[in-house]
């Protein structure tokens, strides 16, 4: 149990383009999830909080207007990164909390790569 | 700030050995403390988590926390080579707005080496 997936795995784009990131929680339900960004050699770096139904919550720093997140279900949100450039490159991880016990179980991440 | 600090290592011990990992962590409302484990070029994988002061085992892994000392480690029985990955521990508060969210550790690179 307790399996989140990401799609998609990698991906290469042109500087300009936007990029959507989908993570679902596939067997539980999960009203927050979280995205993370790991750049090479350091530890994740939480984005933004996910609540199923709201607005998404932003840490300082990160631009809401260029990370656009959507959850519309207890089991998939969505990171949209508009108009990327090539310093976002990075590994996007999500995370799905379990309402049960508050563990978080992450996705197996999407590789961007902007050119 | 909220801090976690964890020692960076590299960590390297002969395998069949114990490695011991160790994090602080600064937020003393912090209720939940987690272990994951991440292999190179993956994302992180729950290993332990630990709510209460105390061990808790789980097969070869002993997680143990300190809330007085602010204290988290997780002891590797019997380190295997498949065991070689970087070890980051994660912490969250209680509630609050900040419910659920976790502030991870550098990590720590550990090499079990045959």
């Amino acid at each position: 149990g307790a399996v989140v997936s990401q799609h998609p795995s990698r991906v290469i784009c042109k500087s300009g383009t936007s990029v959507k990131i989908e993570c679902r929680s596939l067997d539980f339900q999960a009203t927050t999830m979280f995205w993370y960004r790991q750049f090479p050699k350091q530890s994740l770096m939480l984005m933004a909080t996910s609540n199923e139904g709201s607005k998404a919550t932003y840490e300082q720093g990160v631009e809401k207007d260029k990370f656009l997140i959507n959850h519309a279900s207890l089991t998939l949100s969505t990171l949209t990164v508009t108009s990327a450039h090539p310093e976002d490159s990075s590994f996007y991880i999500c995370s799905a909390r379990r309402l049960a016990d508050n563990e978080q179980f992450f996705g197996p991440g999407t590789r961007l790569t902007v050119l | 700030q909220k801090e976690v600090e964890q020692n960076s290592g590299p960590l390297s011990v002969p395998e069949g050995a114990i490695a011991s990992l160790n994090c602080t962590y600064s937020d003393r409302g912090s209720q939940s403390f987690f272990w994951y484990r991440q292999y190179s070029g993956k994302s992180p994988e729950l290993i332990m988590s630990i709510y209460s002061n105390g061990d808790k085992e789980d097969g070869r892994f002993t997680a143990q926390l300190n809330k007085a000392s602010q204290y988290v480690s997780l002891l590797i029985r019997d380190s295997q080579p498949s065991d070689s990955a970087t070890y980051l521990c994660a912490v969250a508060p209680a509630g609050g707005t900040s419910y659920g969210k976790l502030t991870f550790g550098q990590g720590t690179i550990l090499t079990v080496h045959p």
